[in-house]
């Protein structure tokens, strides 16, 4: 298993908190990313990272941010956090020129 | 508008039979094409892929077949076995370092 591990692995937090869920891994790998699952659509891509201080916004950008500071850290940021970003997110690596992403165990996020 | 499409949410098959999974995509300008299998409470883990220069890759009993002319691939998984339950995405990319864009899902059961 690729060395990717996320946390918390799971929060419950109120309605306008801002919540930061982390992503760690261990190969070096230059390409990270933040999805979210919610039932009914899939795997939905929130941010990217193309390398240190690099980063891109996805299909569903809106309400979070990011940051990348060090290349096995990603930090994903919900400034004020809402009732529809309750989901489970995921976090993904890539080496470079590959396709292929491995993904983190998930952290269960629950806005009340 | 959905890129990559899953259009059967579930699949039941009987153990020791075949099970195949469909997956249609609009977007000509994909190149690459990705399966993941997701337990309950874990990450998707990658399960195989294949490039658009061939129409066939098979790793085991798992082999995915690619049909370029009508925008549609297929993961056939032979024998199934009650392990294989999971839910199935499919994924496609654009380029070598491409976003991947997910489908919904089809969650299979292998009935012993």
């Amino acid at each position: 298993d690729a060395g990717i591990t996320q946390s918390p692995r799971h929060k419950v937090t109120e309605t306008g908190t801002p919540v930061t869920l982390r992503c760690h891994q261990t190969e070096n790998h230059r390409y990270m990313y933040w999805y979210r699952q919610d039932p009914g659509h899939g795997l939905r891509l929130i941010h990217y990272s193309y390398g240190v201080k690099d980063t891109d916004k996805g299909e569903v950008s809106d309400g979070y941010s990011v940051s990348r500071s060090k290349t096995e850290d990603f930090l994903l940021t919900l400034e004020s956090a809402t009732s529809s970003q309750t989901s489970v997110y995921f976090c993904a690596i890539s080496g470079q020129g590959t396709e292929t992403q491995y993904f983190g165990p998930g952290t269960r996020l629950l806005v009340l | 508008d959905q890129q990559v499409k899953q259009n059967s949410p579930s699949l039941s098959v009987q153990e020791g039979r075949i099970s195949i999974l469909n997956c249609d995509y609009t977007n000509s300008m994909f190149d690459y094409f990705l399966w993941y299998k997701k337990y309950p409470a874990e990450g998707p883990t990658f399960l195989i892929s294949i490039s658009s220069i061939k129409d066939k890759n098979e790793d085991g009993r798992f082999t995915v077949f690619l049909n370029k002319s009508a925008k549609h691939l297929s993961l056939h998984i032979v024998p199934s076995q009650p392990g294989d339950s999971a839910v199935y995405f499919c994924a496609a990319s654009e380029g070598s370092q491409g976003n991947l864009i997910f489908g919904k899902g089809t969650k299979l059961s292998v009935k012993p």
